[in-house]
């Protein structure tokens, strides 16, 4: 069955430097996202994104963030200077269109120490 | 922005009990959905409903969505163990019903 893959599952980072979160949607799909949750709370939204571009974005996602897609499989987060409250599970989904159900990736655990 | 909000935030449960989360919206809602999150896994889809009334079931679980369209229910009944997890509830909004908006999620925990 396809899946979302994202890598690395867990990334620890010191404060100020830029980490890239990588994800691999699902091959036929044309909306992407990126989700984060801080241990123990909800799923919040970052970031959609369709046909190259942002479709939108929440108040969280400020200048810090930015996505990418750089070829036609991968689609990543760059957070530029991590702070410490960056730190949570940032999940990545795609999904086939705008009304169907959006598959999660298993995560990557961001820790900025 | 639309919230939804999610009751209990906890349920402890007996195995072979029933068990009901509810989630509300002040605002009527397009569609609801749901998910489940095991402990340290990812958000599952389990669900869209998007018609008033509409009633589904998968199995043990039953999901509702109001008349109103301002709220929704999952009842599972007969607990299992492989219930344990969080399970959301979620709108997906957006020019384009291209982002979702979780509720705070309801931790199912399941006493042997």
């Amino acid at each position: 069955e396809p899946e979302v893959t994202q890598t690395p599952s867990h990334q620890v980072t010191q404060m100020g430097q830029e980490v890239i979160l990588r994800c691999v949607p699902i091959s036929n799909h044309l909306y992407f996202y990126w989700y984060r949750q801080i241990l123990g709370q909800k799923v919040e939204f970052l970031v959609s994104f369709y046909n190259n571009e942002i479709s939108e974005k929440s108040e969280i996602f400020d200048d810090q963030f930015s996505v990418e897609r750089p070829d036609g499989s991968n689609f990543t987060l760059k957070i530029r200077s991590t702070k410490l409250e960056d730190s949570a599970m940032y999940f990545c989904a795609s999904s086939l269109d705008s009304y169907t159900e959006a598959f999660f990736g298993q995560g990557t655990r961001l820790t900025v120490v | 922005g639309q919230q939804v909000m999610q009751i209990p935030q906890y349920q402890h449960v007996q195995e072979g009990e029933d068990f009901t989360t509810y989630c509300n919206s002040s605002t009527t809602l397009s569609n609801i959905q749901w998910y489940k999150q095991r402990p340290g896994g990812h958000p599952v889809f389990l669900i869209q409903l998007v018609k008033s009334g509409e009633v589904k079931k998968q199995k043990r679980l039953t999901f509702q969505f109001g008349e109103a369209k301002k709220n929704s229910s999952l009842h599972i009944t007969a607990t299992q163990t492989t219930d344990v997890g969080t399970y959301f509830c979620a709108e997906k909004e957006g020019n384009r019903d291209d982002k979702i908006i979780f509720g705070k999620g309801t931790r199912l925990h399941i006493l042997p």
